[in-house]
């Protein structure tokens, strides 16, 4: 079983290239978060989704985008990268609210 | 803000020993608590979820309590395994957060053979 697929696993890019990370889901869960974890921070919500052609900011959404063209699929761009972004990403989804999040293996960005 | 704390921030213990994880929140109208586990490397598998109405959540040898009223939840770990070792997060979810966690930074456990 799939469940929540990343792409890429791994990238390196320069200050202020763009990239998109891709997050798939094949559970048909309504619900879809980007979350960030950084060393002795955690993990922070930056955006998520409460249905298909729904987002909404969660804790640091600066500097990113999101877009949630196909229930399936949550896509989180970086427009310009910048160093501080920098980090381990992970996609979540859950069936609807109060439910279990089930996440992705991540997505490990590092921005020279 | 609502914070989660969890405390110490690595463990370790030797096998065969039952063990307690801890986690505390400022603010108690919570909607959930979940306790997820981090392997190296990897993401977060969902271990429990407790409703606010409930008191505790069982699995195999691990079992939740939620002590909202005192911002407490514990995991307990019967009969503890080197395969055990891994980083255990809670999370909440508070009321009209929409599904939204707040994380605690987590606990490292390593079980000695």
């Amino acid at each position: 079983n799939a469940g929540v697929t990343q792409t890429p696993k791994f990238r390196v890019l320069k200050t202020g290239q763009s990239m998109t990370l891709l997050c798939a889901q094949d559970m048909n869960h309504e619900y879809m978060y980007w979350y960030r974890q950084d060393p002795g921070m955690g993990l922070r919500l930056i955006h998520y989704s409460v249905g298909e052609g729904t987002t909404a900011k969660g804790e640091v959404p600066d500097g990113y985008n999101v877009s949630r063209l196909k229930k399936q699929n949550f896509l989180l761009g970086l427009e310009s990268a910048a160093p501080s972004q920098t980090s381990v990403y992970f996609c979540a989804s859950s069936s609807y609210d109060n439910q279990p999040q089930h996440f992705g293996d991540g997505t490990r960005l590092s921005i020279l | 803000k609502q914070e989660v704390t969890q405390i110490p921030a690595a463990l370790s213990v030797p096998e065969g020993e039952n063990l307690v994880l801890n986690c505390s929140f400022t603010d108690s109208a919570i909607y959930n608590l979940q306790w997820f586990r981090q392997d190296p490397g990897k993401g977060l598998t969902s271990l429990l979820l407790i409703q606010s109405s409930q008191r505790e959540q069982t699995s195999g040898r691990l079992n939740a309590s939620l002590d909202k009223s005192s911002g407490r939840s514990t995991l307990y770990i019967a009969a503890s395994q080197p395969g055990d070792s891994a980083t255990y997060l809670c999370a909440v979810g508070y009321t009209g957060a929409n599904s939204k966690l707040t994380f605690g930074k987590g606990i490292t456990l390593s079980v000695r053979p």
